[in-house]
């Protein structure tokens, strides 16, 4: 099935920095969500983005919905211990038949030196 | 409020076996979408349940079926497993006419 394309794979960073991964897709969306995944569990929300050129922000986190509507960014302020994890983005396109499929990007590994 | 549960956390099965998998959606919820995530890899959409009807699906073959309940739980059933039926299984719910969706923790598969 397709997978959207995010960079980096993966980031090795020491605690306190600033952390920034996008998502790129061939086609548009209309709703871009970003996820965290923990091992052995499942993606928690973070943040959902609706509007092209639209910039959200949850904490530490922002996230932008690119302007095309094919892509996404997401960043990370000050980075703790506790944002170790994969990090996904999804894209969604709305229809009649309502909420439609999330079309999952290949994720970020986030590890943090000590 | 109570989230997204799934059952069982773990289940080992054999080639040939069948498998059933069981969600409860997070309350106030009346959509299940039910994703695939191989090892490595992101969730992969395999069908979602709105009025106890399949409302859209994905690149699965129909030996993974399922059904949502009144309450609006549901189940997502695989027949004939195959190896590569070996993943993590994800259910989400969320509201007709909201975008967000909210995962459980899934449970593991192990096709041997």
């Amino acid at each position: 099935g397709q997978q959207l394309n995010q960079s980096p794979q993966s980031m090795f960073i020491q605690e306190g920095e600033d952390v920034s991964m996008n998502c790129t897709s061939s086609s548009i969306f209309n709703t871009w969500l970003w996820y965290k995944q923990d091992p052995g569990e499942g993606p928690v929300l973070l943040i959902a983005l609706y509007k092209a050129g639209e910039l959200t922000s949850n904490g530490r986190l922002t996230a932008q919905f690119g302007i095309t509507r094919k892509d996404s960014f997401l960043n990370i302020s000050a980075s703790i211990p506790s944002d170790v994890g994969i990090y996904f983005c999804a894209g969604q396109r709305t229809s009649n038949f309502g909420n439609e499929k999330l079309t999952f990007g290949t994720g970020t590994r986030l590890t943090i030196i000590p | 409020e109570t989230g997204v549960t799934q059952s069982p956390t773990h289940l080992i099965k054999t080639r040939g076996q069948q498998v059933t998998l069981r969600c409860s959606s997070q309350s106030g919820h009346n959509t299940v979408s039910w994703y695939q995530q191989a090892l490595g890899q992101g969730p992969q959409f395999i069908f979602q349940y709105y009025r106890e009807e399949e409302n859209g699906r994905g690149n699965f073959p129909p030996r993974f079926s399922g059904l949502q309940f009144p309450n609006y739980s549901s189940e997502l059933n695989v027949n004939a497993l195959e190896l590569d039926d070996s993943a993590l299984y994800l259910c989400a719910s969320s509201n007709r006419g909201w975008n967000e969706q909210f995962f459980g923790p899934g449970t593991r598969l192990t096709v041997l």
